[in-house]
């Protein structure tokens, strides 16, 4: 089975500087895909960006990019100039291909709080 | 477009109660799914669907039934409620293809007393 941690329960950035998320998991599989999603408190369950694991080429959406190191089993995302509209929970998914129920595995979160 | 619908919003139970969660898209995807959120413990799947007539179970489908007579909807049953199923439960669905992007509902947040 796989598993996803986030060891950042909580973090916080000052408004226009930069900050990483952590996220490391765990599995045997060669191929897979990572998410990482954004719940602000609206609740609302928003992709923020992805990575398929047989792309070298970390992804970039905007002022987000991640840092995909597939030895190490590593996924974390740096957001760039941050904006007090970043503030939320932000949590990392693993998702095996070809299964039948598509099932995410999420890590617990990190709630992110922009300073002004 | 609505997306996916989710009613309602919160809803309190007492323990031994039944309930439905409706969940309702409008965009003729044919994969519907029911997750869960826990505090500390991300969001977990609990019954699938891949089209009408057809579903699984996800990771902690105890408790839970669904069923799947139209595209559109896609219902989730708690026949007798337990404080263990206190949590926010979201309904998300997509497209075929693995990679197709995962839309979610905005959650209703059960409490069972």
């Amino acid at each position: 089975a796989q598993t996803v941690t986030q060891s950042q329960p909580e973090m916080s950035v000052q408004e226009a500087e930069t900050v990483t998320l952590s996220c490391t998991y765990d599995t045997s599989e060669s191929n897979y895909y990572l998410f990482w999603y954004k719940q602000p408190p609206s609740r609302q369950m928003i992709l923020v960006i992805r990575q398929e694991a047989y792309k070298q080429q970390n992804a970039t959406e905007n002022r987000f990019s991640v840092n995909f190191q597939k030895a190490a089993k590593s996924f974390s995302l740096k957001i760039s100039d941050s904006q007090l509209g970043d503030t939320a929970m932000y949590f990392c998914a693993f998702m095996k291909p070809y299964n039948a129920g598509n099932m995410l595995t999420f890590g617990g979160g990190t709630r992110l709080m922009v300073k002004p | 477009n609505a997306g996916v619908t989710q009613t309602p919003k919160f809803q309190v139970l007492k323990t031994g109660q039944s309930m439905t969660l409706q969940c309702a898209q409008d965009m003729n995807h044919e994969y519907m799914s029911w997750y869960r959120q826990d505090p500390g413990m991300g969001l977990r799947l609990i019954h699938y669907s891949v089209g009408a007539g057809i579903t699984d179970q996800g990771e902690v489908p105890n408790g839970y039934n669904v069923s799947r007579s139209t595209t559109e909807d896609f219902p989730l049953r708690l026949l007798s409620a337990a404080p263990s199923q206190t949590s926010v439960y979201f309904c998300a669905s997509k497209p075929q293809g693995t990679l197709a992007k995962l839309f979610f509902g905005s959650g209703t947040q059960l409490s069972v007393l």
